[in-house]
């Protein structure tokens, strides 16, 4: 069964620390991974997309990993701010190539920051 | 990057009316779209795919009759949920796909509240 599962449910931490959540997958067979952030009653906002011959992408203090031997991810957010408050969900491409499809989605990982 | 329009961002209605939500690519063409239900502290869930100049696809278990999806043309989709009750109220987010990856870029969400 193709799967998407996020750790940990919700994180809190200090302005300024670092946190890493975690995305493992079963999708099968996979093209892409996706990190997203979505802000409390809004849309997902694309922080990251990485291929299977990718392992790691950067976007300024978000840093994402892709192990697809192990079908891991993880994604590392340095020098915390306020607004990085939000879900981030790991979403993983079930297609090869430019075929459009399926994606499954992650629950999210709850993130809030602290001052 | 690409801009996905949602409208309205909310509404209020009563059971029994219908409501029309859209969902815009303002600055690309989309023959295909998604459309999501989010319900709090839940991931996205798949509702259906709006195809350009055919028959919406849905996900299992979503009633083709209540959640009537028209693509009018290639950068407008809409959903229309019929007879509205109030578990039909929920965060309705739509999608459009760009790239030879087809990342998935997101409307901002439309907030339904059926008292």
């Amino acid at each position: 069964k193709n799967q998407v599962e996020q750790s940990p449910q919700s994180l809190i931490i200090l302005e300024g620390k670092n946190c890493t959540l975690q995305c493992n997958y079963t999708v099968s067979p996979f093209s892409n991974l996706r990190w997203y952030k979505q802000d409390t009653g809004r849309g997902p906002v694309s922080l990251t997309i990485m291929t299977f011959s990718e392992n790691t992408k950067s976007n300024g203090r978000y840093t994402a990993t892709l192990d697809a031997d192990t079908k891991q991810s993880s994604l590392h957010i340095t020098a915390s701010q306020l607004s990085d408050s939000a879900s981030y969900i790991c979403v993983v491409s079930g297609d090869r190539g430019s075929t459009l499809g399926r994606l499954y989605f992650g629950r999210g990982t709850q993130l809030t920051v602290w001052p | 990057g690409a801009v996905v329009s949602q409208h309205p961002s909310w509404v209020i209605c009563k059971s029994g009316t219908s409501v029309k939500i859209e969902c815009r690519s303002l600055d690309f063409q989309a023959t295909t779209m998604f459309w999501y239900r989010q319900f709090p502290k839940q991931s996205l869930m798949l509702m259906a795919t709006s195809n350009e100049g055919s028959k919406a696809t849905y996900e299992q278990g979503v009633e083709k009759d209540k959640f009537l999806i028209n693509h009018a043309s290639l950068t407008l989709s809409t959903l229309t949920v019929t007879s509205a009750h109030p578990e039909d109220s929920s965060f309705y987010i739509c999608s459009a796909p760009l790239g030879f990856y087809n990342e998935q870029f997101f409307g901002p969400g439309t907030r339904l509240t059926v008292l």
